[in-house]
Order: structure tokens, then C-alpha cells, then sequence
């Protein structure tokens, strides 16, 4: 089975701090993605990448950026982190018609 | 741009009764997922439909696409208390899915004993 791994279940920072969400998947998968959840929200999508060094914008990037250096990994970075990014962030790999989910890191920021 | 309905966004029924989840999209899509999440928990795939008629079932667990109507739903048969769980769709129409999904806001299910 695909493994998608996120390095950390919670992070508590301060506001102003750069933040690093790191995701790794193991199964050589080209597409990746970041999500963001919210109550009453659901699940939006803040950034995708397609390949090593390629990245789109999704339906929410303001305030973030993305990184893909090697194919297995795929960090969101928040550079300037604020109150309002306090959410739980998913992150995704895809192979053909199946997605698979990291286990989710749940950011504070105060 | 691509909206993803889902309703109701809650729902709380007593075991042994049926219930359906309904998902509704506004563009032209052949894929279609269901996905199943616990409190704190990440997110579970439970089905994923392909085409037009698509029906699966997992145990009592049924989900169908209606790619004209634009529409699947997740059904609930005879509920038990272990499905309680938030439950969300999410279309993809990407070409080869390089796009990402776009969920609904979810369907909070609470079934009580």
C-alpha cells in the first residue's frame, strides 16, 4: 500500500514564524497535494504539484508556498505564518485514479 | 469554477434505519469518491466511481454516480453505530487528475443506539 507520510501529527508556532509542513509518499507518484480543513469548510486545495520542481496554484495559495526538490517529497511552507492559517493540513499523492492521505498535521499559530 | 454540494451536511438517526446522502456537482465529471473521516482522524477512501451507472457496495454501504444528473449518492442501510463518522464527496475533472479534488463540506453522521 501507498504510504503517505506528514512528519508532524501537531505544531503549535507563533505568529511572524516560517513554517515547514513536510509530506513524503513512497510509491514514486508524480502528482501531489496540499489541503487545507476547516469546520463548516471542508477540505480545499492550497497547492498540487505534477513533478519534481512543477507546482500549481490551487483554490487558496495566498499566504503559502511549495517545494519539491525530489520526487517523494512535497512541503508547504508558510512564510509569514498568521492566526488564520490555524487549520488541519492534508497532504495527498496520486497514481492514476487513487488518492491517498498523510495522516494530517493540526497547526496552531498564536 | 467547480462547486461540490453535499446534503444534509447533518444528519443523526437511530440505528437499524436507512438513510441517503446525496453529492451534487455543477460540471461535467466520470469521478467521483467517497471518503470517510474520523473525529481527529485523516481521510478514509470508501469508494471510488468511474462512470456513468457506477454502483458499489461495501457492507452496508452502497454509492452510485449519476454523471447526467450529475449527482452520486452514498446510502445507508440498516445504520449501525460504528458508521457514525463525518462523511465527504469529491469530484475530480482534471485531466489525468493532475488538478486535485474538490470536496464538499462533508456530512457529519451521528447514529444512535
Amino acid at each position: 500500500d501507498v504510504k503517505v507520510t506528514q512528519s508532524s501529527r501537531y505544531l503549535v508556532k507563533r505568529t511572524g514564524e516560517k513554517v515547514f509542513l513536510e509530506c513524503v509518499q513512497d510509491m514514486d507518484h508524480e502528482n501531489m497535494f496540499w489541503y487545507r480543513q476547516d469546520p463548516g469548510l471542508g477540505l480545499r486545495l492550497i497547492y498540487f504539484s505534477y513533478d519534481v520542481k512543477m507546482k500549481e496554484k490551487g483554490d487558496i495559495p495566498e499566504g503559502y508556498s511549495v517545494s519539491r526538490e525530489k520526487k517523494e517529497r512535497f512541503s508547504l511552507i508558510l512564510e509569514s505564518a498568521s492566526t488564520n492559517q490555524t487549520s488541519m493540513y492534508l497532504c495527498a499523492s496520486r497514481e492514476n485514479y487513487g488518492y491517498t492521505f498523510g495522516s494530517g498535521t493540526r497547526l496552531t499559530v498564536v | 469554477e467547480l462547486k461540490v454540494e453535499q446534503n444534509p451536511l447533518f444528519l443523526s438517526m437511530q440505528e437499524g434505519k436507512n438513510y441517503t446522502i446525496y453529492c451534487n456537482y455543477s460540471t461535467t465529471s466520470d469521478r467521483l469518491y467517497w471518503y470517510r473521516q474520523d473525529p481527529g482522524k485523516s481521510l478514509e477512501s470508501l469508494f471510488v466511481l468511474l462512470s456513468n451507472g457506477a454502483v458499489k457496495q461495501e457492507g452496508r454501504l452502497m454509492a452510485s454516480l449519476d454523471t447526467k444528473a450529475r449527482l452520486s449518492t452514498l446510502h445507508i442501510t440498516a445504520a449501525v453505530h460504528d458508521l457514525s463518522a463525518t462523511y465527504f464527496c469529491a469530484v475530480d475533472i482534471g485531466g489525468g487528475g493532475a488538478d486535485g479534488l474538490t470536496f464538499g463540506k462533508g456530512t457529519h453522521l451521528i447514529i444512535q443506539p
